[in-house]
């Protein structure tokens, strides 16, 4: 079956630093995969989206990198606040969307 | 625009009770969603649907039904109550339209927090 991997441990790092979380799947070759942020007690919020035949896309501070080789795609915040802090989740797909259950980001000031 | 709204915020349900679960959008979007999330987990696909008249299961659609008779509306039902489903459930809904017109950015509601005991 699909299975999506996102490190469970809360990441901690400092403001101003680039805050790198991992989505790692299995079982599965997505023709997108996309990133959203949650936020305590609410629904999440689409961030970015990347396709099969992107390497790499950008937004503002955030930039996304897939390996369909690796099966990973890898989610940059640059010069991280505290205002970052979230929870952050993977998903695979278009439309039916199945999940990563997500990595908390804790940005120190 | 509200977006996506969600009624009721919380809810506590006896085993056994049944109750329905209202997704408004008002963005004009053809695919509707339900997901629900367990504490510390990512998000389960229940049902969605394509349009008016059209739906489909998800992951994990076992003791829920959905109907979409309109655009806006996506209710979410649930028979006979079990403890397995106290979940936050989140309605979502996309576009889809010609080529080049589609998005897939799922717009979230607030949620509706369920507990059954």
């Amino acid at each position: 079956s699909q299975k999506i991997e996102q490190n469970s441990e809360a990441l901690n790092i400092q403001e101003g630093k680039t805050a790198t979380l991992t989505c790692n799947y299995t079982n599965y070759s997505p023709a997108y995969l996309q990133w959203y942020r949650q936020d305590p007690g609410r629904g999440p919020v689409f961030l970015l989206l990347i396709r099969e035949n992107e390497k790499e896309k950008r937004k503002e501070r955030l930039k996304v990198t897939f390996d369909t080789t690796l099966k990973q795609s890898l989610f940059h915040i640059t010069a991280s606040q505290p205002a970052d802090s979230a929870t952050y989740l993977c998903a695979l797909g278009g439309r039916a969307l199945t999940f990563g259950s997500g990595t908390r980001l804790q940005v120190q000031p | 625009n509200a977006g996506v709204t969600q009624t009721p915020k919380f809810r506590i349900l006896k085993i056994g009770q049944s109750m329905t679960l209202q997704c408004t959008q008002d963005m004009n979007h053809n695919y509707m969603y339900w997901y629900r999330q367990d504490p510390g987990m990512g998000l389960k696909l229940i049902y969605y649907s394509v349009g008016a008249g059209i739906t489909d299961k998800g992951e994990v659609p076992n003791g829920y039904n959905v109907s979409r008779s309109t655009t806006e509306d996506f209710p979410l039902r649930l028979e006979l109550a079990a403890p397995s489903q106290t979940s936050v459930y989140f309605c979502a809904s996309s576009y889809s339209g010609a080529e080049g017109g589609s998005t897939y950015e799922q717009y979230f509601g607030p949620g509706t927090r369920l507990t059954v005991t």
